[in-house]
């Protein structure tokens, strides 16, 4: 299958500080990239879908301003945590989806390996 | 919001044994996956089944469909270690965003 990398793995930071996670289709043109958000043994909560060149559309109780989405080309979108805070430490997960070909569905979407972030 | 809700939420199994998991939604659907996850890790994308499918089949694995019901199934084989995991159903309701289940957590021991 495509593959999709995240970067940084992991980050520790400080709280009150920005972190930025970057999300990578490395094989493929991702028309659409997701965020989501995974707390410990529960599942993935979709934050926001980014669409290349267009605001991104931020799911019900995502703070927009807080969870900056830039999806800049078809094959990279960022995620900004701004002044992050303990409460944002989370597993973020993005994911990429390549054009839809009329005819065979909605198609597929390729996970990243997520990023584990860590606010102190 | 969650759609899927994921049953049993914990599953202990001895190596060679099957593992069934099920998984029930609420709202039509496009079509039903399901994913593992392994510990701290992204998710790996196993099998889709489409709305209009009533079971498909991937190597050990076995998924069924029944939208009358709004449940589906996943069914794996002959089970290894390696299949210890989390196994997610996600729910593609409108043709562009995955609703994801609560999860089932497998261990298969040795």
């Amino acid at each position: 299958g495509a593959v999709v990398s995240q970067h940084p793995s992991r980050v520790i930071c400080k709280s009150g500080t920005s972190v930025k996670i970057e999300c990578r289709s490395l094989d493929f043109q991702a028309t659409t990239m997701f965020w989501y958000r995974q707390f410990p043994k529960k599942s993935l909560m979709l934050m926001a879908t980014s669409n290349e060149g267009s605001k991104a559309t931020y799911e019900q109780g995502v703070e927009k301003d807080k969870f900056l989405i830039n999806h800049a080309s078809l094959t990279l979108s960022t995620l900004t945590v701004t002044s992050a805070h303990p409460e944002d430490s989370s597993f973020y997960i993005c994911s990429a989806r390549g054009r839809r070909v009329r005819g065979t569905g909605s198609p597929e979407q390729f996970f990243g390996p997520g990023t584990r972030l860590t606010v102190l | 919001s969650q759609q899927g809700e994921e049953d049993p939420q914990a599953l202990s199994i001895q190596e060679g044994e099957n593992a069934t998991m099920n998984c029930s939604y609420k709202t039509s659907i496009n079509n039903l996956q399901w994913y593992r996850q392994n510990s701290g890790r992204g998710l790996v994308h196993l099998i889709l089944i489409r709305s209009n499918e009533r079971e498909k089949h991937s190597g050990r694995l076995r998924v069924t469909l029944d939208t009358s019901k709004k449940s589906s199934s996943l069914l794996i084989t002959a089970s290894r270690a390696a299949d210890t995991a989390s196994y997610f159903c996600a729910t593609d309701v409108n043709d562009y965003k995955l609703s994801f289940g609560a999860g089932t957590t497998v261990t298969v021991r040795a």
